[in-house]
């Protein structure tokens, strides 16, 4: 299996400011994902996060909004940008590993004030 | 695209008891079916998962039964005991090989 990890596990941000989640996985994945789950409820996928290319947006979510980064197979950035409190959620990197088993990180509780 | 279901939302059970949680699909090429628990304040972790190629796969107390004609399948555990308390979610991977989560579903193990 994959052991995930994010940074920051949490934050507090006001609105109209910016947000950027590590996100190391301790092994190499063929795919690496970036989820929403908001409280009590399933996980959306934003989007895929390629390597040395530009991530693919599920729809509902834009590059703007959601920059994503992967440089290399292990690491992976989500930036939340211009928050408002409507993007308050936990955000959670997920990995996918040999056989389509997917991992997830302990996800990234961000409040909007 | 993919759409699973998950029923029931919530399910009690008396520790010792099984506990039996099911989900339907809708995309006959789906062909990978995990399962996950989620404790409060973690992210989601991969507990059992089954191919389309196979009806059931067991893990010591976790079981998983796949029904393709059908297009549902179940998670079975036995014995349940309190650490088993947690919100479960089914997913499915389709055509377009992305994971699609059912709703969840909270299980309370009554000590």
């Amino acid at each position: 299996s994959a052991v995930i990890s994010q940074k920051p596990s949490r934050d507090i941000c006001q609105r109209g400011t910016s947000l950027t989640i590590q996100c190391q996985v301790d092994s190499q994945v063929t795919m690496m994902f970036w989820y929403r789950q908001q409280p009590g409820q399933s996980l959306t996928l934003i989007a895929t996060a390629n390597q040395g290319s530009e991530a693919t947006y599920e729809s509902g979510f834009v590059i703007d909004k959601f920059p994503i980064s992967r440089p290399n197979l292990t690491f992976s950035t989500l930036t939340v940008s211009n928050m408002s409190p409507e993007d308050s959620s936990i955000y959670l990197c997920s990995g996918e590993a040999n056989y389509n088993e997917q991992f997830f990180g302990p996800g990234t509780r961000l409040t909007v004030l | 695209g993919e759409n699973v279901e998950q029923h029931p939302s919530t399910l009690s059970v008396q520790e010792g008891d099984s506990a039996v949680i099911k989900c339907t699909y809708s995309d006959s090429a789906s062909n990978y079916f995990p399962w996950y628990k989620q404790e409060l304040g973690k992210g989601p972790q991969l507990i059992i998962d089954i191919r389309s190629n196979v009806g059931e796969k067991k893990d010591q107390r976790i079981a998983v039964t796949l029904n393709k004609t059908a297009k549902h399948f179940s998670l079975h555990i036995t014995e349940t005991q309190p650490e088993d308390s947690a919100v479960y979610f089914c997913a499915a991977r389709s055509g377009n090989n992305r994971l699609a989560f059912g709703k969840g579903n909270q299980v309370v193990v009554i000590p």
